[in-house]
């Protein structure tokens, strides 16, 4: 079946480093691929998405890439911020029943 | 205006006993979602409703029963809870229809429920 696989965390850097997360995904047909982030104590947020292949997803300095070669949507930001440490999540949309299969999450933490 | 919101927010319960989360929507989104995130954070997908008809249940204990009154709302009811029904649970919304692609979803702020 579908799946999404995201690299361990946590992840540790120091404020204005630079930031990746990787993300690879198997699945059949072309799904849609979405960065989600949760804060503590906090539900998810969606952060970004792209529906199809070399689309490119940005928000708040986040951006990735759908690679369908590579199968992967890895997850990018030049500078980190101490505000940017939370859980973040890469999912795929599955395009029948409209579900979304969650990666088991990237912890970052980000240091002054 | 809370787009999707969830009551309650936490919920401490002795083993055995029954429980209900109520979720309810304003976005005017056709699909609800419960999801349940174990102690490592990991997501998954318990079930769907689209227009209050259950198109997703995931491989769940029928102590967990899902009820969609109208298409804005819903809950969960859990029966004879166990130590390892101890979770958050979120529920979440989105615009699409089965067979028309997933669309981001909304989610509400989660239920930590811990059972004793």
């Amino acid at each position: 079946g579908d799946s999404v696989t995201q690299m361990e965390g946590p992840v540790t850097l120091s404020e204005e480093a630079f930031l990746t997360i990787n993300c690879t995904y198997t699945a059949t047909g072309y799904p849609s691929l979405f960065w989600y982030v949760q804060y503590p104590g906090e539900g998810l947020q969606l952060l970004l998405k792209a529906t199809k292949a070399d689309d490119k997803g940005s928000n708040k300095g986040f951006e990735a890439t759908y690679r369908k070669e590579t199968t992967s949507f890895h997850l990018e930001k030049g500078s980190v911020q101490v505000s940017d440490s939370a859980v973040y999540f890469c999912a795929l949309g599955d395009n029948q029943g409209g579900k979304l299969i969650f990666g088991q999450g990237t912890e970052l933490s980000v240091k002054p | 205006d809370t787009a999707v919101s969830q009551t309650p927010k936490y919920l401490v319960t002795q083993m055995g006993n029954d429980k209900s989360i109520k979720c309810e929507q304003n976005l005017g989104h056709d699909t609800m979602y419960w999801y349940k995130q174990d102690s490592k954070k990991f997501l998954k997908i318990m079930f769907s409703y689209n227009n209050k008809e259950l198109i997703i249940n995931e491989t769940v204990p029928n102590r967990f029963s899902p009820k969609s009154p109208d298409k804005a709302h819903l809950n969960l009811h859990i029966n004879s809870l166990e130590l390892g029904d101890s979770a958050v649970y979120f529920c979440a919304s989105s615009p699409m229809s089965p067979g028309q692609g997933a669309y981001g979803y909304t989610f509400g702020s989660g239920t930590r429920l811990t059972v004793v």
